[in-house]
């Protein structure tokens, strides 16, 4: 069946690099999201990278796929402290008009 | 340019009333997609709408739940009879045409008495 796994929780230092892994089990996903949740709010979209690609960086992110092992990892360089929220992993199964399936979010707490 | 809304963003019902959840997409998306986050889980999948068409419900529970989508106004997503298990976070989200982008609205947190 569909499932994304995350390890539940991450603490970096002010000024560290994060790096939040996900799995996925479908390995016809066409896309793979990357979406932060601050308390309390909705969910904004970080960043997603298409399947046929390995890395794809915008500014302190990057994000590397390892489509061979069902693999998604989210780099956050120089981490602040406005960066600790929840992160979502999601992908979207390759069917035609279903939705995102999304793992239980990585905690990211970041210390100064 | 609005993103998505919804409201209320709090809702308070005791058990056995009726919710009533509304989403306004972006401004030229005709694709919402509700979504149910319960405490410390990720977002699970409830149904997905056109304007005027349930295109795949299959995450919504068979009995109390319903939505539409009508041509004119907003997504509604309407919750009868609650029971203290309904409470959660409710999210909408949009898009411009099939498997693009979704983006999410604040969502609606409901709290079931």
């Amino acid at each position: 069946g569909e499932d994304v796994e995350q390890s539940l929780f991450l603490s970096v230092r002010e000024g560290d690099s994060s790096v939040i892994n996900c799995t996925y089990t479908d390995s016809s996903s066409t896309y793979l999201y990357w979406y932060k949740q601050e308390p309390g709010a909705g969910l904004q979209l970080l960043t997603y990278i298409f399947s046929n690609m390995d890395m794809k960086q915008d500014q302190r992110l990057t994000v590397l796929l390892n489509k061979k092992d069902k693999h998604l990892s989210l780099r956050i360089a120089d981490t602040q402290t406005g960066d600790s929220a929840i992160y979502f992993c999601a992908e979207t199964p390759n069917q035609a008009g279903t939705a995102l399936i999304f793992g239980k979010g990585t905690t990211l707490s970041v210390s100064s | 340019n609005a993103g998505v809304m919804q409201n209320p963003r709090h809702l308070v019902r005791r058990r056995g009333q009726e919710a009533r959840l509304r989403c306004s997409p972006m401004k030229g998306h005709s694709h919402v997609y509700w979504y149910r986050q319960l405490p410390e889980e990720g977002l699970k999948f409830m149904v997905y709408l056109q304007k005027e068409n349930i295109i795949d419900e299959s995450g919504m529970p068979k009995e109390r739940f319903s939505a539409e989508f009508p041509k004119e106004g907003p997504s509604i997503l309407r919750i009868q009879q609650v029971v203290r298990g309904d409470s959660a976070a409710y999210f909408c989200a949009s898009s411009p045409t099939l498997k693009e982008t979704q983006y999410f609205g604040p969502g609606t947190r409901l709290l079931v008495l």
